[in-house]
């Protein structure tokens, strides 16, 4: 069974810094793509960021372009989301997503962290 | 970016009866990269469709999608109590992966 474990959500002040992971386990992790996905309070989803099974290629919104950087750590199974000067329309939940093996739909997602940007 | 138009916004039907969701595109999609996701209160999105037609793992078959090009639709054949959520299509062929703004499916 796949599981997706987040941890490292919380409140920060605009402009700081946060990281997320998300601990993966019962599938081939580095077979996979994996990305991270966001829905403000009330709102819809917006895809933030993914990355290749092999951690070789990133890919970005352009609304985190420059700010927020996606990484892996295949040896531990393990998704990263490094987010810098944060601002406060990032207050989102953030989930971390499994990739399907034909494409980039999100087949298993984890149960979501809330990240609050306020001062 | 390719931008995704849902409608209606939202739809008000009893259990029992059939649902039909669009999704438009701005631009041409590849029939492989179309994807619906439902989500219930307080929980994660989880996969229904995904290749515009293909039903995800589990998914019952009362649900099917279709459509090709710029328009795509969701339908429930018959709604069960369940299915009461709110439904999102995203296409996932050209970075980035943008969601439509949804369709909340109420009683």
């Amino acid at each position: 069974e796949v599981q997706l474990f987040q941890s490292g959500g919380g409140f920060v002040q605009p402009g700081g810094s946060l990281r997320l992971s998300c601990a993966a386990s019962g599938f081939n992790f580095n077979g996979y793509g994996m990305t991270w996905v966001r829905q403000a309070p009330g709102k819809g989803l917006e895809w933030v960021a993914g990355i290749l099974g092999s951690g070789r290629r990133t890919y970005y919104a352009d609304s985190v372009k420059g700010r927020f950087t996606i990484s892996r750590d295949n040896s531990r199974g393990t998704l990263f989301l490094q987010m810098s000067s944060l601002r406060a329309n990032d207050t989102a939940v953030y989930y971390c997503t499994k990739t399907g093996g034909t494409g980039w739909q999100l087949d298993s997602w984890g149960h979501g962290t809330m990240v609050i940007v306020s001062s | 970016e390719i931008v995704l138009t849902q409608s209606p916004g939202t739809l008000s039907l009893s259990p029992g009866e059939r649902a039909t969701l669009s999704c438009r595109a701005s631009r041409s999609v590849s029939s492989a990269s179309l994807a619906w996701y439902q989500q219930k209160p307080g929980q994660a999105p989880s996969l229904l469709i995904y290749s515009a037609s293909r039903r995800a793992t589990g998914i019952p078959d009362r649900f099917s999608g279709s459509g090709s090009g710029t328009d795509f639709s969701l339908t429930i054949r018959r709604l069960e109590p369940e299915d009461f959520a709110v439904y999102y299509c995203q296409e996932y062929g050209t970075s980035p992966f943008t969601f439509g703004p949804g369709t909340k499916v109420e009683i």
